[in-house]
């Protein structure tokens, strides 16, 4: 199975700040086949990434991922409040899909 | 506008059985894989399973694999998860998703596994 690591667990910034966000595969993601979810308190979670580097429909271009292989990246750029919340990465090139364990993005 | 609505969930005593729903509407069930997902209380998510659009594919994570059975009826756009052999430990919050990259969720249902 393709474990997913994000650091860091917890990521303190204020309003305006951009947050920098990594998830690391334990092997090689196939097609760069990783997707990016935020879930606000006592929300679903919501997709905002895919295919490593796509926003997904209606996701400000504050949003945006980078990566190959096994290492990519979440920027968030000029946070506004309704960004801080907690942000998943997950594979789905391989069979587990697996989710990363979450970074929490706070005030 | 696509909606995914959960169903089912509640209080279920260990060794006990339940049957999540989840209704779609605003797009063609069909055409999709769907995804079964859970969230422990203050945990993270973790992905149980997948069934493609016609049924001929079903997975599951290991950790339910035996117990929970994925299935659906596009005709009724509705997918379903049969869980069996219940215990603590699958107390969680239960989403249904849409495709491969889980493009939108359903608010989820709250299974509750007690004596």
């Amino acid at each position: 199975d393709i474990v997913l690591t994000q650091s860091p667990g917890t990521l303190s910034l204020s309003p305006g700040e951009t947050a920098t966000l990594s998830c690391r595969a334990s092997q090689s993601v196939s097609g760069s086949s990783l997707a990016w979810y935020q879930q606000r308190p006592g929300q679903a979670p919501r997709l905002i990434i895919y295919g490593a580097s796509n926003r997904a429909n209606g996701i400000p271009d504050r949003f945006s991922g980078s990566g190959s292989g096994t290492d990519f990246t979440l920027a968030i750029s000029r946070l506004e409040p309704e960004d801080f919340a907690v942000y998943y990465c997950r594979q789905y090139g391989s069979s587990p899909r697996t989710f990363g364990q979450g970074t929490k993005v706070e005030i | 506008e696509v909606r995914l609505v959960e169903s089912g969930g509640g209080l279920v005593k260990p060794g006990g059985s339940l049957r999540l729903s989840c209704e779609v509407s605003g797009f063609t069930l069909s055409r999709y894989w769907m995804n079964w997902v859970r969230q422990a209380p203050g945990k993270g998510l973790e992905w149980l399973s997948s069934i493609s659009s016609t049924s001929s594919y079903i997975y599951y994570a290991d950790s339910v694999k035996g117990r929970f059975t994925s299935s659906r009826d596009n005709a009724e756009n509705s997918l379903y998860l049969h869980m069996t052999r219940l215990s603590a430990e699958d107390t969680a919050v239960y989403y249904c998703a849409s495709g491969n990259t889980l493009d939108f969720w359903g608010q989820g249902t709250l299974v509750t596994v007690s004596s």
